[in-house]
């Protein structure tokens, strides 16, 4: 049981480049979410998806895409690499609601660098 | 607008010592959820603690506590005999609603506190 795995750890981009970044979880769960974490910024939703073939936008979407074809995959897109979008990158997933905490688990994250 | 403040930036306290991390929120919503995450200095992000708008008690989970007051909009985290290992960035968050749907269900954090223990 591997939990949430972010594909890849490390990347270095040069400004106007494209990637997609890849969340899986093998926990069955139907939540999925990108966050950025930016010194001093907390993390920040970027996208968000409720179950498969769904996503919606969340605090700062501008920039990127996302899809969810399968249920425990989780992409995460960038068409133009902007040095604005040199962050950390977190996926999480999280289980349907059960009447009781249902925290968000977290993948190791994706440390992205735009030159 | 639903909103985490932490104030604290950084934080210092001997090993051994009890340690208060504070958080306040804002929000409308009758139900929600407030939760705190650990994140040492490898980057991953660990869960801690939970408390619901309806419990009554403040959650334990082991050396933490949630120090729950809700007239104050008040969660703050509470770590006992503080360890070495302790020493990381704290993030509060909250979530709104009874479940997920729509963005119910979504975390928002607030920009953490970075706690070193001394020996």
């Amino acid at each position: 049981n591997a939990g949430v795995t972010q594909t890849p750890k490390f990347r270095v981009l040069k400004t106007g480049q494209s990637m997609t970044l890849l969340c899986a979880q093998d926990m069955n769960h139907e939540y999925m979410y990108w966050y950025r974490q930016d010194p001093g910024m907390g993390l920040r939703l970027i996208h968000y998806s409720v179950g498969e073939g769904t996503t919606a936008k969340g605090e700062v979407p501008d920039g990127y895409n996302v899809s969810r074809l399968k249920k425990q995959n989780f992409l995460l897109g960038l068409e133009s690499a902007a040095p604005s979008q040199t962050s950390v990158y977190f996926c999480a997933s999280a289980p349907r609601w059960r009447g009781s905490s249902y925290e968000q688990y977290f993948g190791p994250g994706t440390r992205l660098t735009v030159t | 607008a639903q909103k985490i403040t932490q104030t604290q930036p950084g934080m210092f306290v001997q090993e051994k010592e009890a340690v208060t991390l504070d958080c306040t929120y804002d929000t409308s919503d009758q139900s929600y959820g407030l939760f705190w995450y650990k994140q040492p200095s490898s980057g991953e992000m660990i869960f801690l603690i939970y408390q619901g708008s309806y419990d009554e008690q403040n959650a334990t989970e082991g050396r933490y506590s949630l120090n729950f007051q809700k007239a104050r909009k008040s969660a703050n985290l509470v770590i006992s005999a503080s360890q070495l290992g302790d020493s990381a960035m704290y993030f509060c968050a909250m979530r709104e609603g009874r479940g997920y749907g729509g963005s119910q269900g979504n975390l928002i954090f607030g920009k953490g506190t970075k706690l070193s223990v001394k020996p």
